[in-house]
């Protein structure tokens, strides 16, 4: 069973503090997004890492792909109420013409006013 | 906005109904999924259509019975289920010719079996 663990599994923090959500897995993956979920809505894409190593910024996200491509993560500067929400890490395998994502855990997180 | 429309948004049934959810998305994509979620949990693969033809079931009990009727459409017919089937049930899209696996969902069909 291929898993992808996210920790930490809640987080609540103050607004203006940093933070930093890992994604692991002893699975290689040709790909790697995460994606934010606001209560009651479905999933957004925040971005997409394919290349180990490979840093990506997204204003005040950044996200990392680990260099054996098995390992994520995701660091949030000054974070504010509106980063609320369940962050979920997916990886994806290269298969023909559908994309089966294994979807990590997930990270609750609460940012405070 | 979301690019994928489900509906309805809310729905409430009995064990006894059937009832459908519905799922459209217009951005030429060829594949499309059901997923379950429940609350504060990641979602979980019920169906892949890819061309309109079921590629993957991930042995999912047959009172949930997805239709794809054309490449912009995706049904889940619901019949006899349980309040444990409760839960978020979300659309998802993406284009095949992209294997770099990202997923456009939909805002979910919350819903309530009592």
């Amino acid at each position: 069973t291929q898993l992808l663990e996210q920790s930490p599994q809640f987080l609540s923090i103050q607004e203006g503090e940093n933070l930093t959500v890992y994604c692991n897995s002893s699975s290689v993956f040709s790909s790697l997004q995460w994606y934010r979920q606001e209560p009651g809505e479905g999933p957004v894409l925040l971005v997409t890492v394919v290349t180990g190593g490979e840093v990506k910024k997204l204003k005040r996200l950044t996200f990392q792909f680990g260099d054996a491509r098995k390992d994520s993560s995701l660091h949030i500067t000054a974070a504010q109420p509106g980063d609320t929400g369940l962050y979920l890490c997916a990886g994806a395998k290269y298969g023909g013409a559908t994309n089966k994502l294994i979807f990590g855990t997930g990270t609750l997180l609460a940012v405070q006013p | 906005d979301t690019e994928v429309t489900q509906t309805p948004k809310h729905l409430v049934m009995g064990m006894t109904n059937k009832k459908s959810l519905k799922c459209e998305q217009h951005m030429g994509h060829r594949a499309m999924y059901w997923y379950k979620q429940k609350a504060k949990k990641p979602p979980e693969l019920m169906f892949v259509y890819s061309y309109e033809k079921l590629s993957i079931n991930e042995s999912v009990p047959s009172r949930f019975s997805p239709e794809c009727p054309n490449s912009s459409l995706l049904n889940l017919h619901l019949h006899a289920l349980q309040p444990e089937d409760s839960a978020l049930y979300l659309c998802a899209s993406s284009h095949p010719a992209r294997n770099t696996g990202e997923l456009f969902f939909g805002e979910g069909s919350r819903l309530t079996v009592l």
